[in-house]
Order: structure tokens, then C-alpha cells, then sequence
């Protein structure tokens, strides 16, 4: 059971490129998030999504989008690098009936 | 006003004390808040819930919320160095929304 999956786990970026970071659960769970973490600012909610179908801003989704394509993805993309993007991102999913989150490891991405 | 307020620390405990930690929220209608533990370079992990006004204890664990003051306490006794890690609070907001605080980093020393 590997849980939470991200790829990559690393990444280097250009200023002004794009690039997709995937999450994928195999625990069957309705909702999927994407924080990102920077150094004393512990995790800040960008998107989240309450079911397949549903997509909601969280506290910082400026310069991300993001797609539900199934139960099981939820997919977070950077149309045009910045290095304010620099920082740790990590997906999480949670059943319906908890309130309970399952982290990724993580995905270490830097925008130069 | 931040939805969920920490104190980033580094709080430094002797080995073997009671390490104190807290968190204060601004969401009266939050329901359900929650302690993770992250070590250096590691993703979050859940280490507490609580939902009822009180305490609820797991082992050297215990975590005390207090809906009226709009606080949400972690207590670990006996700590041990392996405690020593960042502690996120969090809380369930609204519609599927989960809100983390700052973190606070405690170090256990020998």
C-alpha cells in the first residue's frame, strides 16, 4: 500500500518555466490537498479539493493551478516560475468520514 | 489575524521534563484540531486529535482544547530526545478545509 505518492521528489526550475507536480492516493480517499511549506511558515494551504469534481482556493493559490482528474490524482501546475516559488510541497488526502490527513513525502523544487 | 497562532520557539526542555505547547485559534465554528510531529527534512505526521472540550491522553501524550478560549494545548511528559521535531497545529475550518500554524520547534536536551 504506498499511500501518498508525489513526483518528483526533486526539481529545479528556470525562472519563467511551467511544470505539473503529481500526487496520487490508493487509499480511496475523497479529498486531496496541496500545501507548500518555506522555513518558519508551516504549511499553507494552496488548493484543495473536497471531492473528485471540486477544486477550491486555499490561503496562497496565486501562481497555481490545479486538476482533479480522478479520485485517486490531484495535480498542482506552475504556469510561470517564480523564485517566491521555492519551497517544499506536499500533497495530502483524507477519507470522507475523518478529518484525518496522509502526507506525501514531499517534493523539493527550486526556481532560480 | 492568522486562523491558527504558534509560537515558533525553539523551546528547549531538559530530558525527562513535561515539554508545554500551544496553539490558539480565530474560527469559533472549528470542531476538530489536531497535532503533527515533523522531523527535519520529513513530511507531517499525526500524533494527536481531539474534538470534545478537555484532555485526551495517548501515552506521554496529552492534548487539552478549550473551545471558550479558543486554545488547543499539546503536553508530551518524560521527554525524550527523540521528541525533538517541529509541532504543527491544526484545525478542520470548514468544507473540507484544513488549516496548519507555524510550528513550533522543540529541542529535547540531554
Amino acid at each position: 500500500n504506498a499511500g501518498v505518492t508525489q513526483t518528483p521528489k526533486f526539481q529545479v526550475l528556470k525562472t519563467g518555466q511551467s511544470m505539473t507536480l503529481q500526487c496520487a492516493q490508493d487509499m480511496n480517499h475523497n479529498s486531496m490537498y496541496w500545501y507548500r511549506q518555506d522555513p518558519g511558515m508551516g504549511l499553507r494551504l494552496i488548493y484543495y479539493s473536497a471531492s473528485e469534481g471540486t477544486t477550491d482556493k486555499g490561503e496562497v493559490p496565486n501562481g497555481y493551478n490545479v486538476s482533479r482528474l480522478n479520485k485517486r490524482e490531484f495535480s498542482l501546475r506552475l504556469e510561470s516560475a517564480a523564485p517566491s516559488q521555492t519551497s517544499v510541497y506536499f500533497c495530502a488526502s483524507r477519507p470522507g468520514q475523518k478529518n484525518i490527513q496522509y502526507f506525501g513525502a514531499g517534493t523539493r523544487l527550486s526556481v532560480l | 489575524q492568522k486562523e491558527v497562532e504558534q509560537n515558533s520557539g525553539p523551546l528547549s526542555v531538559p530530558e525527562g521534563a513535561i515539554a508545554s505547547l500551544n496553539c490558539t485559534y480565530s474560527d469559533r465554528v472549528s470542531q476538530s484540531f489536531f497535532w503533527y510531529r515533523q522531523y527535519s527534512g520529513k513530511s507531517p505526521e499525526l500524533i494527536m486529535s481531539i474534538y470534545s472540550n478537555g484532555d485526551k491522553e495517548d501515552g506521554r501524550f496529552t492534548a487539552q482544547l478549550n473551545k471558550a478560549s479558543q486554545y488547543v494545548s499539546l503536553l508530551i511528559r518524560d521527554s525524550q530526545p527523540s521528541d525533538s521535531a517541529t509541532y504543527l497545529c491544526a484545525l478542520y475550518s470548514s468544507a473540507s478545509k484544513i488549516i496548519f500554524g507555524s510550528g513550533t520547534r522543540l529541542s529535547i536536551r540531554p
